[in-house]
């Protein structure tokens, strides 16, 4: 199902940048990566996402390899507030749904 | 998560009885995604609608189960007969369109207990 492999946890100190890595080595031409993070108790919130030029928005900075296998994700000031399950995804190229797979559990450290 | 709106936020049922979870899309979206998410696992898929069709819905269980989206008001997923099986967090996404390129904006979800 999933075209992504991510670590399972990590933690990160707070103020410093978090990089959450990805790889999508099946990824085609056409297949976009998205990021969203999921708090508890509350819906997936969209982060980023790209296709093969480097992104940044208010959120997050994506870092997409130049051969497209993998990519990172980047908070460059972590807060308390960032713990969060953090979930890569790759749509597949035609399809309608996203695969969630189980993602980086990002535990931010005061 | 503003935008996207679900009711009930929480909704318990017996076994047996139905379920109905309402789904209000972003203004402008037109497609509207259901998934399930069971306790410690990730979104499952189980739909995928556009007004008054559905476009996929290779997620949903045979039986019990259906959705609709209807041209005016919002989309419903119903799941009839509820088993303690069906108790988890129910999620609607919405996107302007279904192509490549646009990110599915989700709504809180709807937590379904069945008792």
């Amino acid at each position: 199902d999933a075209k992504t492999t991510q670590p399972t946890s990590m933690d990160c100190a707070e103020g410093r940048a978090a990089n959450l890595p990805c790889n999508h080595s099946t990824i085609s031409g056409n297949e976009y990566v998205y990021w969203y993070r999921q708090i508890h108790s509350q819906g997936p919130q969209y982060i980023i996402h790209g296709l093969k030029n480097n992104e940044t928005n208010e959120m997050a900075s994506l870092i997409i390899t130049e051969d497209r296998k993998s990519s990172t994700l980047i908070l460059p000031h972590a807060t308390l507030r960032d713990t969060a399950v953090y979930y890569c995804i790759v749509r597949v190229d035609g399809g309608n749904q996203f695969y969630f797979g189980t993602g980086t559990s990002l535990t931010v450290i005061p | 998560n503003a935008g996207v709106m679900q009711n009930p936020r929480h909704l318990v049922r017996r076994r047996g009885q139905e379920a109905r979870l309402r789904c209000s899309p972003m203004k402008g979206h037109s497609h509207v995604y259901w998934y399930r998410q069971l306790p410690e696992e990730g979104l499952k898929f189980m739909v995928y609608l556009q007004k008054e069709n559905i476009i996929d819905e290779s997620g949903m269980p045979k039986e019990r189960f259906s959705a609709e989206f209807p041209k005016e008001g919002p989309s419903i997923l119903r799941i009839q007969q509820v088993v303690r099986g069906d108790s988890a967090a129910y999620f609607c996404a919405s996107s302007p369109y279904g192509g490549q390129g646009k990110p599915q904006h989700f709504g809180d979800g709807t937590r379904l207990s069945i008792l």
